[in-house]
């Protein structure tokens, strides 16, 4: 079963629109959420992550806006630009103890910015 | 120095080679991980150490044989892989709030 899904394998937007790619999760014990950007054979880069008792985060063009009672989240992108085309994963985070924490991840959502 | 180093950035073996793959962090981050992605699919969690003590190990086979050495350093020992294990092999430590901070991967392909 799983866990958090992003239902959108992909997202095409026009240079210089709102991309918004959405998120959710069944599991109500996740502390934080989290949003990783990755290229092909590259590691995943950290973007943005949001504490489950906060309900928005922003950081420059990249906002993170959480709604517990649906369990879902989204990361709206404002502007996108062509350099924003990645595959972007979706990412819960429960604590495991010995300050090591277990992250489940979605199935990415593929994101094209077109000039 | 926020950055998570693997070593080497591809290897390529035979089902009866002994190979190791290599991730340091000087982040000072007490959890380290080891994650394996294959393509078009999501990172899956195979091993979790904690303060260089193996807490997590998600039922994988035996010919991956992970090792702490130190706070710092985080090995991942591969004999008699199968073809089948040809993937991307990302390395993670992690801070509080629950972020992971992932290396570059190694491109492994198993011949």
């Amino acid at each position: 079963d799983q866990q958090v899904k992003q239902n959108s394998p992909s997202l095409s937007v026009q240079e210089g629109r709102i991309s918004i790619l959405n998120c959710d999760y069944t599991n109500s014990m996740f502390d934080y959420f989290l949003w990783y950007k990755k290229y092909p054979a590259e590691g995943p880069t950290f973007l943005i992550s949001i504490s489950s008792i906060k309900d928005k985060n922003e950081d420059g063009r990249f906002t993170v806006f959480l709604n517990k009672s649906a369990k879902h989240l989204s990361l709206h992108i404002v502007p996108s630009q062509p350099g924003d085309s990645a595959v972007y994963f979706c990412a819960a985070s429960a604590y495991s103890g010995a300050g090591s924490y277990q992250l489940t991840f979605g199935k990415g959502t593929k994101l094209s910015v077109i000039p | 120095d926020t950055e998570v180093t693997q070593t080497p950035k591809h290897l390529v073996m035979g089902m009866t080679n002994k190979k190791s793959l290599k991730c340091e962090q000087h982040m000072g981050h007490r959890a380290m991980y080891w994650y394996k992605q294959k393509a078009k699919k999501p990172p899956e969690l195979m091993f979790v150490y904690s303060y260089e003590k193996l807490s997590i190990n998600e039922s994988v086979p035996s010919r991956f044989s992970p090792e702490c050495p130190n706070s710092s350093l985080l090995n991942l020992h591969l004999h008699a892989l199968q073809p089948e294990d040809s993937a991307l092999y990302l390395c993670a430590s992690s801070q509080a709030g629950g972020r992971l901070f992932f290396g570059p991967g190694t491109r492994l392909t198993v011949l």
